[in-house]
């Protein structure tokens, strides 16, 4: 069965710092998607990125940074320059081939981030 | 991706009541998605609403509870049946553009709080 485990509850930084979200996953298939989403104090979740199990390539967008490593199982997000507007509850999640009609995903616990001005 | 929107936005409930929440896609969509965030919570599926026929229901959920409508490809509802305080919740429809590798697109929610 797939797992993603966010071990940060709550993360608070002061503006300007850089902060990295952790998230660890378990799988068995080979093929697989790996999610950020972001959930900000409105309620609404923004997908951020999918990447998947075949691309570990690293990626950049902006101040937002994700770094892939199957050899860890890891998924994990940095944000530079933080700023109060980052302030959110950070999801990962875990998407496996389908064997039925449809794609599921799985969520970790959550991130709560709160970055200080 | 598509524009989801969701109704009503938040509500309070009585106890033993229902309610339904509409979710409205401004595109067609093939997947769309139920799940529940309880408070403090990462987010559970609920269903999976199948257009034409009815919803494919995780464990822990069952129809009487929950019924879901699909009557077409931009549109779904989600009614919460004889509700009780542990059915407040952020309820949200997600949406998806195929069944494999696609990524879901994730509505506005609505918050219900159930008194």
């Amino acid at each position: 069965a797939q797992k993603v485990t966010q071990a940060q509850t709550e993360i608070s930084v002061v503006e300007k710092e850089d902060v990295t979200l952790d998230c660890v996953y378990e799988t068995r298939d080979t093929t697989y998607y790996l999610f950020w989403y972001k959930q900000p104090p409105s309620g609404e979740l923004v997908f951020l990125i999918r990447r998947n199990s075949f691309d570990e390539q690293n990626e950049i967008s902006g101040r937002y940074s994700w770094n892939f490593q199957k050899s860890t199982s890891s998924f994990n997000f940095t944000i530079t320059a933080s700023q109060v507007v980052d302030s959110a509850v950070y999801f990962c999640a875990l998407s496996e081939e389908p064997s039925g009609s449809a794609r599921q995903l799985t969520f970790g616990s959550g991130t709560q981030l709160t970055v200080l001005p | 991706s598509a524009v989801i929107s969701q109704k009503p936005s938040r509500d309070i409930c009585q106890r033993g009541t229902s309610l339904t929440i509409q979710c409205q896609v401004d595109s067609q969509v093939t997947m769309m998605f139920w799940y529940r965030q309880q408070p403090g919570q990462s987010l559970t599926l609920i269903a999976t609403a199948n257009q034409g026929s009815e919803a494919t229901y995780e464990s822990g959920f069952v129809i009487d509870k929950f019924p879901i409508s699909r009557p077409n490809l931009t549109f779904s509802t989600l009614t919460v049946s004889n509700m009780s305080p542990e059915d407040s919740s952020i309820y949200l429809c997600s949406v998806s553009q195929g069944a494999r590798a696609d990524t879901q697109y994730f509505g506005p929610g609505t918050r219900l709080t159930v008194l």
